[in-house]
């Protein structure tokens, strides 16, 4: 089943921070993090793995609540760079890493 | 480079007609993915492998066929079955384990003539 993201978009001011959040209603091995730009390839930022643990990627960081099944992707002093499309995908399984992707979070950073 | 590599970039497919995706790997992967991507969608799977000879179906899978003959590639054909094609297709590979990403192609863009 298909994790849900929200928001589904959102628009900042250069600087601004924002919160991307992915919840699953199965229980979760890892939760995956990309970001795409329009017309490429999605590119990858972090895994989160069951645990809880929180990784950071410049002043991008994410953290994974196994209670709620929820992954939360935080963007700290946002950058024109940063706009693009949010995606996570997630892993049922401690087999292999089959993804399952949410529908994306659309994110437009303005100066 | 290790890298993926999707040919060609753009497409076009006449009424009736079979196109194939080409999709080459040189990161040892041993698994690979086909995802189709539809306007401000998400990616969903239409098939993967996680062997040589040996590919599963994934939630998208009619109207699409593939094969994986070498480890290093995995073509994705998109028949005449498949009444509704265009769409951004991407390839993928990884190491198969939960703790490592999928490496993603430039994507090939697929159009109705």
């Amino acid at each position: 089943q298909q994790p849900v993201q929200s928001p589904q978009a959102v628009i900042l001011r250069e600087g601004e921070d924002a919160v991307i959040n992915c919840s699953s209603s199965k229980a979760l091995y890892s939760v995956h993090w990309y970001r795409q730009k329009h017309g490429e390839a999605p590119v990858f930022l972090m895994i989160l793995l069951k645990g809880g643990e929180q990784k950071g990627h410049e002043k991008i960081s994410a953290s994974f609540n196994e209670k709620k099944q929820q992954s939360s992707l935080y963007l700290t002093a946002s950058q024109l760079s940063y706009s693009g499309t949010y995606f996570c995908g997630t892993v049922l399984s401690n087999a292999g890493n089959m993804l399952t992707f949410g529908g994306g979070t659309r994110l437009m950073v303005k100066p | 480079d290790g890298g993926i590599t999707q040919s060609p970039k753009y497409l076009f497919r006449k009424e009736g007609q079979n196109v194939t995706l080409s999709c080459e790997q040189n990161l040892n992967h041993d698994a690979m993915y086909w995802y189709r991507q539809d306007p401000g969608q998400g990616l969903r799977l239409i098939y993967y492998s996680q062997i040589v000879n040996d590919f599963q179906k994934g939630d998208i899978a009619e109207g699409y066929s593939v094969s994986r003959e070498k480890k290093e590639s995995f073509p994705l054909t998109v028949t005449s079955a498949q009444k509704n094609p265009t769409a951004f297709y991407l390839c993928a590979s990884s190491i198969i384990s939960y703790n490592q990403p999928q490496h993603f192609g430039d994507g090939t863009r697929l159009s109705i003539l």
